[in-house]
């Protein structure tokens, strides 16, 4: 089966400028995850949807980054504006619990993100 | 700060060795822990998970062993080979967390030849 999709796979802004990433999830899965990984260290989660519903935002800085999920399927993630410790790699997960462990992530590749 | 650590960040083994990974947490109240594997380049790869309820579990190639008592959670992996080589993390899911992970830093596995 296709995995789960992200673009771009590297994005590179000056600080104050506006960035967007999309990802596309496994068909079928009804929770979307984006994380943050800064470089040397785990992800990070930003925010949890089920369908097009946020389930944890809690980690989310809401007064610059923004995410949606409007039909339920892809999702976008904004940071505006960009500030250098945006630094990272966004990354995109999705799970389906039916049949599989429910902790069971699938990641995308990621959006490595350079703000100068 | 982070619930969940590793002790080491870098460990080498030779080639067809047993690795041994090792976690502390320090939330009790965590119901799942889980080791995610990542290649450079690549999103995070569920490995195995273990219920707090446990203390052992084995996969294909792997065994997490879960010490309540100390805190620790460690991942054996049998007869390491080259493709094993990567950042492992462990995570944990707090209870009544709606599957909210919290990873730890990581560790870099090295598999020499």
């Amino acid at each position: 089966e296709a995995g789960v999709a992200q673009s771009p796979r590297y994005k590179i802004i000056e600080k104050r400028q506006s960035v967007a990433f999309w990802c596309n999830p496994i068909s079928g899965h009804a929770t979307l995850y984006w994380y943050q990984q800064i470089l040397g260290q785990g992800p990070k989660l930003l925010i949890q949807f089920q369908n097009n519903g946020v389930v944890d935002d809690s980690q989310l800085p809401k007064d610059r980054f923004s995410a949606e999920r409007l039909k339920g399927v892809d999702s976008t993630l904004k940071i505006q504006p960009a500030k250098l410790e945006d630094s990272a790699v966004y990354l995109c997960a999705s799970s389906f619990y039916r049949g599989q462990s429910p902790m069971k992530q699938f990641f995308g590749p990621g959006t490595r993100l350079t703000v100068l | 700060g982070e619930s969940v650590g590793l002790h080491l960040p870098t460990l080498s083994v030779q080639e067809g060795d047993n690795s041994i990974i090792n976690c502390a947490y320090s939330n009790s109240a965590s119901d799942y822990f889980i080791w995610y594997k990542q290649e450079s380049g690549k999103g995070p790869q569920f490995i195995i998970d273990i219920r707090s309820n446990m203390d052992k579990r084995q996969g294909q190639r792997v065994t997490v062993l879960l010490n309540k008592t100390v805190k620790h959670l460690s991942l054996q992996i049998a007869a390491t080979q080259p493709g094993d080589s990567a950042v492992y993390f462990c995570a944990e899911k707090l209870t009544g967390g709606g599957n909210k992970l919290t990873f730890g830093t990581g560790t870099q596995l090295k598999v020499e030849l």
